[in-house]
């Protein structure tokens, strides 16, 4: 059964500092992986998604990387700013199948 | 395209009263799935329809709980009688046919509160 886990939890930056969120999985017979960003009580935004066959993905200041071997992807984000402030789901899909998805890291970016 | 619509927004009942939340994906989309979000549980897949055929309903937590996708352009999650252990945000999404990036799509999603 696929497994997805999401570290830190939680975390709190300054302003203008780059971070990176951390996902695994544990069955890397994955078919896509997506990274969502969450809202206090909204729905989910699609921020990326990546296809097994590729190793990374960006949209503006975000870069998210996987590594499907190792059962990892990583999200980037470049010169955090407040309105960056969100909980940030990964989720893997195992082809036209349900997303399984990570507990989310709660990001906090202080001004 | 207006995204995946889902209704009510929000639903507040007392226990034992009957639910039906709403869902109408995207056009041209064939594949339909139903999560629920807790703080305890994250986010967790209750059924899931292709081609408007239930394909896995393992995640119903019980028989109180019920799916239809009449056709393939809504479908309904039924909870009858709802029980305050219900509340949580319920969540639609969709996803496009063919051997595409099958990247789903989901609702602004339905807060339940059950009292």
């Amino acid at each position: 059964k696929q497994e997805v886990t999401q570290i830190p939890a939680a975390l709190s930056v300054p302003e203008g500092e780059n971070l990176v969120l951390n996902c695994s999985f544990t069955d890397s017979a994955i078919y896509n992986l997506q990274w969502f960003r969450q809202d206090p009580g909204k729905g989910l935004t699609s921020l990326l998604l990546i296809q097994s066959s590729q190793r990374e993905q960006t949209s503006g200041r975000l870069n998210a990387s996987l590594d499907k071997s190792s059962g990892r992807s990583t999200l980037y984000i470049a010169a955090s700013q407040p309105g960056d402030s969100a909980t940030y789901l990964c989720a893997v899909g195992m082809g036209n199948t349900p997303l399984v998805f990570g507990k989310g890291t709660r990001l906090s970016v202080i001004a | 395209d207006a995204g995946v619509i889902q209704s009510p927004r929000h639903e507040v009942t007392e226990m034992g009263q009957e639910v039906t939340l709403r869902c109408k994906p995207i056009s041209g989309h064939n594949s339909l799935f139903w999560y629920r979000q807790t703080m305890m549980r994250g986010l967790e897949l209750l059924i899931y329809f292709n081609n408007n055929v239930p394909i896995d309903d393992s995640g119903m937590p019980e028989d109180r709980f019920s799916a239809k996708m009449p056709n393939a352009s809504f479908s309904t999650l039924k909870i009858q009688p709802s029980e305050p252990r219900d509340s949580a945000v319920y969540f639609c999404a969709s996803s496009p046919p063919g051997q595409g990036s099958y990247e789903q799509y989901f609702g602004p999603g339905t807060r339940l509160t059950v009292t």
